[in-house]
């Protein structure tokens, strides 16, 4: 069955950077694209980028351009996101979801969730 | 960019039905998407394109889209459908992916 298993909990001071790992099984791996949303906490659902785990091209929210960096590892079917210039405001619950298997546009699976604290 | 507005909560009893409006500037012209989200979970899918169920999603699940206005629909509704539920569609004009403000429902 598909899974997308994520990596575990992190806490980081103002500033620094954090890198969430995503990594598939029970599926081919470059045969889908990989969607980043986020959830601050109490909030909704913040759509921040999308990679085609084929050919790694990447489409970023316009507020994350220039902070964050969405990668693929083909050989290991493992997606991950890094975010630079933490600040409190970035807290929330990280989650990877792949375009889903009747077109792209929806997310059909979706990670368990990681949560960064950013806090000094 | 491409805005979605929902409702903030849905109060609804035991058998009845609830029904989760998702407003957009001619949001049928695009495919809408909706995902049920429980306290402490991921979201889940509940339908697609409109109208379509994923397998696993009941059949009292349903979903419609036309001008201005994307509504699903949850019939006979139970104890379990308490939720927050978000739509979702992709702008093709920005090439972004675009949420929902989000509904509570709370099964009275």
């Amino acid at each position: 069955q598909v899974q997308l298993v994520q990596s575990g909990a992190e806490v980081k001071k103002p500033g620094a950077s954090v890198k969430v790992s995503c990594k598939a099984s029970g599926y081919s791996f470059t045969s889908y694209g990989i969607s980043w949303v986020r959830q601050a906490p109490g909030q909704g659902l913040e759509w921040m980028g999308w990679i085609s785990a084929s050919i790694g091209n990447t489409n970023y929210a316009q507020k994350l351009q220039g902070r964050v960096t969405m990668t693929t590892d083909t050989s290991t079917g493992t997606a991950y996101m890094e975010l630079r210039s933490l600040r409190s405001d970035d807290t929330a619950v990280y989650y990877c979801a792949r375009d889903g298997s009747t077109g792209p546009e929806s997310f059909d699976y979706w990670g368990q969730g990681t949560l960064v604290t950013v806090s000094s | 960019s491409y805005v979605l507005t929902q409702p903030p909560s849905v109060s609804v009893a035991p058998g009845k039905t609830a029904r989760i409006t998702c407003g957009g500037n001619n949001i049928g012209s695009k495919s809408v998407h909706w995902y049920q989200q429980k306290p402490g979970q991921a979201p889940v899918l509940v339908i697609y394109y409109d109208s379509d169920r994923p397998s696993g999603i009941p059949e009292r699940f349903s979903g419609s889209n036309s001008g201005n206005t994307a509504t699903l629909t949850i019939s006979r509704v139970e104890a379990g459908d308490e939720a927050d539920y978000y739509c979702q569609v992709w702008d093709s004009s920005s090439d972004l992916y675009v949420f929902g403000t989000g509904t509570k429902v709370t099964v009275l």
